[in-house]
């Protein structure tokens, strides 16, 4: 079944570790995204990708990284993460022509203590 | 800068109908769209609207107006699994990135 994965789903971290999130799609979408939501809070996108080898940052600056060696997997980097990143962070995937029909995975919600 | 405006909270009845609107500023404009957020979950598609004019998928359906810089989206036959936040959100046509607004939180009561 096609569909988009995010591990971990929760993450309790302490301050000044580096930490990886995961997004895997099996759509085959070409275009992927992440965005970062605080509760009860509008999404604002921090990093987009056209496709291999291709990243952008959105429209809210954001300290993390993101790299796209294969199509379906999209992961997010924080070289050090601080209390100011708790968060819930979306990876979402579309078609390339298709970009407001986004189809989002469940999300990770992160603590940084 | 981009804005979209939305209510932050709607309450309706079960059955009843419910219209959220959107209004927006936005350096481009190629079209609106809606998702629905329940507590806890992911943001998932309901509906694009890319030219003036009503759209319908079963019980929703959305409303563009693009000389207004507005729309809508109507909810029919309430059911309490209705009660989730909704956004609009603009596609501005930069890589067909998405603009959110402030989201709509719908409560379904009996």
């Amino acid at each position: 079944e096609a569909d988009i994965y995010q591990t971990p789903r929760y993450l309790v971290i302490g301050t000044g570790k580096k930490i990886t999130l995961e997004c895997s799609q099996t759509m085959g979408h070409d275009k992927m995204y992440w965005y970062q939501q605080d509760p009860g809070m509008e999404l604002h996108l921090i990093h987009y990708s056209y496709g291999v080898n291709s990243t952008e940052k959105g429209d809210l600056s954001s300290e993390s990284t993101v790299s796209r060696i294969r199509t379906e997997h999209f992961p997010l980097t924080l070289e050090s993460a601080r209390p100011s990143h708790t968060s819930q962070y979306l990876c979402a995937s579309s078609e390339l022509y298709g970009g407001e029909t986004q189809y989002f995975g469940p999300g990770t919600r992160l603590l940084v203590l | 800068g981009q804005s979209l405006e939305q209510p932050s909270e709607v309450t309706a009845v079960e059955g009843a109908i419910v219209q959220i609107n959107c209004t927006y500023q936005t350096s481009g404009f190629y079209g609106l769209s809606w998702y629905q957020q329940h507590d806890g979950g992911a943001p998932t598609f309901l509906s694009y609207n890319g030219l003036d004019g009503l759209e319908e998928t079963g019980r929703f359906s959305s409303f563009l107006s693009r000389s207004d810089s507005y729309g809508y989206l109507l909810l029919q036959e309430l059911q309490m699994k209705d009660s989730a936040s909704y956004f609009c959100a603009v596609n501005t046509g930069t890589a067909s990135k998405l603009t959110f607004g402030t989201g709509t939180r719908l409560q379904v009561t009996l």
